[in-house]
């Protein structure tokens, strides 16, 4: 079974420096992608960044980046030059794709609670 | 283009009632999945349906359920409400079915009391 592992419940970070967010993983599936998902106070989850298993390259959109070690099954998300508006909960998620269609859901790590200092 | 829209976005039953949430998805796509979130559990995947169909069910009691419509709006339904379905249930949508990243909703807030 796929199991996501989130051991920061909560995180604080300096306006402008970088984050790093922890997130390990275990799967049996050579096949499978890491999300992460920001969720606000509002309760929207918002996609921020997936990578597949396969990628050669870590995964980067716009401020966050991807950091994938694979052997090690971690998929840690660095956020850079942290804003006031990145305070929010943070969802490492995977999704396994060689199994059949019935057993490929998203699942979701416990989340980091993220608070940016002025 | 309009994201996932979900009603109502707040809701207070009693124990014993009964619930229907409603999901919109995005335009064009097909799959809708819903979880429940909880302090306690965490998200927790619900159903996912593809084409009017249900293709993936998590482990929760058949008080839960589902359905999707030709336009792909999904409703989902909890019967003999419970003090611990209080929860945020989140509905998401894909273009393909489990497959790809979920586009969310800002969810739907229920509170039994």
């Amino acid at each position: 079974a796929q199991k996501i592992t989130q051991t920061q419940p909560g995180m604080f970070v300096q306006e402008k420096e970088a984050v790093t967010l922890d997130c390990t993983y275990d799967t049996s599936d050579p096949s499978y992608g890491l999300f992460w998902y920001k969720q606000p106070s509002s309760g929207e989850m918002i996609f921020l960044i997936y990578q597949g298993s396969y990628d050669q390259q870590n995964a980067t959109e716009g401020r966050y980046s991807l950091n994938f070690q694979k052997a090690r099954k971690s998929a840690n998300l660095v956020i850079s030059a942290s804003q006031l508006g990145d305070s929010a909960m943070y969802f490492c998620a995977m999704r396994e794709t060689r199994r059949p269609g019935s057993a490929r859901q998203l699942t979701f790590g416990s989340g980091t609670q993220l608070t940016v200092l002025p | 283009k309009a994201g996932v829209t979900q009603t109502p976005r707040y809701l207070i039953k009693t124990r014993g009632q009964q619930v229907t949430l409603s999901c919109s998805p995005i335009s064009g796509h097909r799959s809708v999945s819903w979880y429940q979130q909880t302090p306690g559990q965490g998200l927790q995947f619900l159903f996912e349906y593809f084409s009017e169909t249900q293709r993936n069910k998590g482990n929760f009691p058949g008080r839960f359920s589902g359905r999707q419509f030709s336009n792909s709006r999904s409703e989902m339904n909890v019967s003999t409400l419970e003090l611990g379905d209080s929860a945020l249930y989140l509905c998401a949508s894909s273009f393909a079915l489990a497959a790809g990243e979920l586009f969310f909703g800002e969810g739907s807030r229920l509170t039994v009391l």
